[in-house]
């Protein structure tokens, strides 16, 4: 079993959508947990990074972090043709060295 | 200009072969990662090195070595490459402050050994 699980897709989904991009985890000592977006033929650019549990909004983006369920959303409002990429959960035991533990990624496609 | 730049974007090998795939930065980070992205498996550690003289194995190293010839380069070679290692690599950077900081990532080789 991997440590960070991830559907991968592909998530097809009209524009104007609603989108929730979700991750499970099995380790109980990821503390920081991040999305990061990829274009195709793009690195990996960070997106969203919350620590602990909560919620964290940034314009059209929340990252909702329970770690009482190890289990981690991405959601995206009114999505745009724009946001189509493959999305990748990271996850961190602590900030000293930056080891990421990835997702497989999740594609997603929003169609005009 | 790019902060992270790799070479080349794309390699067709056959097994056996010797290969180093390169990495530059502009940042002016002291850390520099080397990942492996195979679909499905999002990306995984190869090595990776705090300074020049601190280099590190991460999950999966055994087939690579890596040299770090200044701050600024950090090159992956595939001393005899085989067809598993066909892969999408990346090269990242992050700086050492205290927090958390943010890995940079290059835009990419994708390796094909025949």
């Amino acid at each position: 079993q991997k440590e960070v699980e991830q559907d991968p897709g592909p998530l097809s989904v009209p524009e104007g959508a609603i989108v929730s991009l979700n991750c499970t985890y099995s380790n109980s000592a990821f503390q920081y947990f991040m999305w990061y977006r990829q274009y195709s033929r793009k690195g990996p650019e960070l997106l969203m990074y919350t620590y602990s549990s909560g919620n964290k909004e940034d314009g059209r983006f929340t990252a909702q972090v329970d770690k009482s369920s190890k289990y981690i959303s991405l959601f995206i409002r009114d999505s745009q043709p724009s946001d189509s990429a493959t999305y990748l959960c990271a996850m961190s035991v602590n900030n000293a060295g930056n080891m990421l533990t990835f997702g497989g990624g999740t594609r997603l496609m929003v169609k005009p | 200009d790019a902060d992270v730049t790799q070479t080349p974007r794309n390699r067709i090998t056959k097994t056996g072969k010797r290969i180093m795939l390169e990495c530059s930065q502009t940042k002016g980070h002291d850390r520099m990662y080397w990942y492996r992205q195979d679909p499905g498996l999002g990306l995984r550690l190869i090595y990776y090195s705090f300074d020049v003289k601190d280099i590190n194995k991460g999950e999966i190293s055994d087939g690579y070595s890596v040299s770090r010839q200044a701050q600024a380069k950090f090159s992956l070679s595939l001393e005899s490459a085989i067809p598993n290692q066909t892969a999408l690599y990346f090269c990242a950077t992050s700086a050492s402050r205290r927090g958390w900081e943010t890995q940079y990532f290059g835009p990419g080789t994708r390796l094909l050994v025949l």
